[in-house]
């Protein structure tokens, strides 16, 4: 039944590790995002996926490689993570055409000690 | 480019009552559409209300409507008979149509208190 759905939902991890957070939806959308949810809860576009092509890529360290295997799924990658790196990260999925309500996953928060 | 503005950091409203919740834009984009989202400590992100700027009608969903000011680019959330369950974060957003203005463009959001 979940349309947007993330794993895992918290992940506690050391300063220099590697993570990767996974997403997928079900609701038949071509498009797929990830947005960083900061500590002041300031919300902000990192990637967006359309038809696994890359459309959109803000200015992100490239620690953070984003991979869609296909249309449902959009995972999230992230090298050598840095204490400032905690947040929360939502996945969020649309269709392209017309309004293109955007669907959030459950977020997951990361904390890197 | 776009940027959303919200003023209010914070809003309290009583039980029953009626609040409005602020919210500004600005956009190069020619077609763009406009959201609330809410955000209850769930960290849940919930679309509240959509609105086509090309439509002049205000979008209503129940005890939510919009004032839509497409000329002073205002898009403000009156929210009616305010329940305990309405206490959350409130954002406003906009997106352009395809491409890289698809993004959402979110503002600094309003935390919204209910009190009975």
């Amino acid at each position: 039944d979940t349309a947007v759905s993330q794993t895992p939902k918290y992940l506690v991890t050391q300063m220099g590790n590697d993570k990767s957070i996974k997403c997928e939806q079900n609701l038949g959308h071509d498009t797929m995002y990830w947005y960083k949810q900061d500590s002041k809860k300031f919300l902000k576009i990192m990637f967006s996926y359309n038809n696994k092509e890359l459309i959109i890529n803000e200015t992100v360290p490239n620690r953070f490689s984003p991979k869609s295997p296909d249309k449902a799924h959009l995972n999230l990658h992230i090298n050598s993570l840095e204490l400032g790196d905690s947040a929360v990260y939502f996945c969020a999925s649309s269709l392209s055409g017309g309004i293109g309500t955007q669907y959030f996953g459950p977020g997951t928060r990361l904390t890197v000690l | 480019a776009q940027t959303v503005t919200q003023s209010q950091p914070e809003m309290s409203v009583q039980e029953a009552e009626t609040v409005t919740l602020s919210c500004t834009y600005d956009t190069s984009e020619s077609d763009y559409y406009l959201f609330w989202y809410k955000q209850p400590p769930s960290r849940q992100m919930i679309l509240v209300i959509r609105q086509e700027a090309y439509k002049q009608q205000n979008a209503t969903e129940n005890r939510f409507s919009v004032n839509f000011q497409k000329a002073a680019k205002s898009f403000s959330l009156k929210i009616s008979d305010s329940q305990l369950g309405d206490a959350a974060m409130y954002f406003c957003a906009s997106r352009g149509d395809t491409g890289t203005a698809s993004k959402l463009t979110f503002g600094t959001g309003t935390r919204l208190q209910v009190t009975l």
